[in-house]
């Protein structure tokens, strides 16, 4: 199974902040990558596909890039909505793996 | 609207057997691939279970392979997950999700917990 490293597990940051968060695989995957956004009690929500496409009603502050093995989140100017927890998840083959997640927390 | 709603969960013992289901509407349920993910107490997510928009492929988490079976209703537009051999490590949130163009997870349910305990 593809291994899935995450950074970091958790980060504190204010509102404005740029933020970034990275995932590495443990062996190429082209783009099949995926970036999903959690609050605390609801179902995880699609942000990012294919490595670096917004998926639609995204607001633009997110982005993804990355290819084969690296791969990151990136928050331009992070809002008040966007403290939760994200995790990458690869879909190159099965077993799909998800990254541990990593926890935006309020500085 | 496209929904996803799962039902089925509760409280079963250890060895047992649950099958929880998903409801879908708001899409053409047969022209997707679907999935099953899972998320213990306090943990990250967990892929568990896929299956084709025929149901002729399946891929199960090792963790559950040979106790788990998915399968799909593309006349009643619904998805499921038959659960033998429950351990308390089986305990968890199960979120039914679809699977779009690129392998996005692009839609999820609420979820519907599933707890192993005597």
């Amino acid at each position: 199974a593809i291994q899935m490293t995450q950074s970091p597990s958790s980060l504190s940051a204010s509102v404005g902040d740029r933020v970034t968060i990275t995932c590495r695989t443990s062996q190429g995957i082209g783009n099949d990558l995926g970036w999903y956004q959690q609050k605390p009690g609801k179902a995880p929500k699609l942000l990012i596909y294919a490595a670096s496409s917004l998926q639609s009603g995204v607001p633009s502050r997110f982005s993804g890039s990355g290819s084969g093995t690296d791969f990151t989140l990136t928050i331009s100017s992070l809002q008040p909505e966007d403290f939760a927890t994200y995790y990458c998840l690869q879909d190159y083959n099965f077993p799909r793996t998800f990254g541990q997640g990593t926890k935006v927390e309020i500085k | 609207e496209v929904q996803l709603v799962e039902s089925g969960g509760g409280l079963v013992q250890p060895g047992g057997s649950r099958r929880i289901s998903c409801a879908t509407s708001g899409f053409v349920f047969s022209s997707y691939q679907m999935n099953w993910v899972r998320q213990a107490p306090g943990k990250g997510l967990e892929w568990v279970s896929f299956i084709s928009t025929t149901g002729s492929t399946e891929h199960h988490a090792d963790s559950v392979k040979g106790r788990f079976t998915i399968s799909r209703d593309n006349t009643k537009n619904s998805l499921y997950l038959q659960m033998n051999s429950l351990r308390a490590e089986d305990t968890a949130v199960y979120y039914c999700v679809r699977e779009a163009a690129q392998d996005a997870f692009d839609i999820w349910g609420q979820g519907t917990m599933v707890t192993v305990s005597s």
